[in-house]
């Protein structure tokens, strides 16, 4: 079975800060597809990054960058000089590769809060 | 706006009361699906419809039924609900790709539903 571990349940920094979300990952299969969201105060979740099991390069964009590590089945997540509108809850969730639709499989979530 | 958009955004029922939910997505994906996120469990996925056929019920009670007239509508239809029932429930959808790979799900802004 698939399963996402975010054992960080909150979060609490000063802008400007460093941060670094952690998400490990349990899957058996060999394809498979890792994805962050965010989810403001608003409830909608917003897409942020999607990495197949097959690419392991770290991916940086603006603020935010990906450590994808197979060896240890971990994607965590950094968001670098925070932000108060960075304040949100974070999902790290897994899916295997399919054709059709997905069953995404979400940890439970991290909730960062940014301190002006 | 991410193209998918959830009525009503806010609900409150009896328990002996029947109400739907609707989504409707704008994006031309071809794939659909309903979570339920609670303040106690992480987002759980209900069920998938994949071209209007349901690929996935993840045992849901039958007190929630869902339906799917096309691929740009989904309705979750409620009733005798109770009080555990209480939650933020998401819809989302996805393009199958015809190939194996796992697209990103988009996701509306959810119907908080409150049953008393």
């Amino acid at each position: 079975a698939q399963k996402v571990t975010q054992a960080q349940t909150e979060i609490s920094v000063v802008e400007k800060e460093d941060v670094t979300l952690d998400c490990v990952y349990e899957t058996r299969d060999t394809t498979y597809y890792l994805f962050w969201y965010k989810q403001p105060p608003s409830g909608e979740l917003v897409f942020l990054i999607r990495r197949n099991s097959f690419d392991e390069q770290n991916e940086i964009s603006g603020r935010y960058s990906w450590n994808f590590q197979k060896s240890t089945s971990s994607f965590n997540f950094t968001i670098t000089a925070s932000q108060v509108v960075d304040s949100a809850v974070y999902f790290c969730a897994l899916s295997e590769a399919s054709q059709g639709a997905q069953k995404l499989v979400f940890g439970q979530g991290t909730r960062l809060t940014i301190n002006p | 706006e991410t193209g998918v958009t959830q009525t009503p955004r806010h609900l409150v029922m009896g328990m002996t009361n029947k109400k739907s939910l609707k989504c409707e997505q704008h994006l031309g994906h071809n794939a659909m699906y309903w979570y339920k996120q609670s303040a106690k469990k992480p987002l759980e996925l209900m069920f998938v419809y994949n071209f209007k056929e349901q690929t996935e019920n993840n045992s849901v009670p039958s007190r929630f039924s869902p339906e799917c007239p096309n691929s740009s509508h989904l309705f979750l239809h409620l009733h005798t609900l109770q009080p555990e029932d209480s939650a933020l429930y998401l819809c989302a959808s996805s393009q199958g790709a015809g190939v194996r790979i796992a697209n990103e799900q988009f996701f509306g802004p959810g119907t908080r539903l409150t049953v008393l």
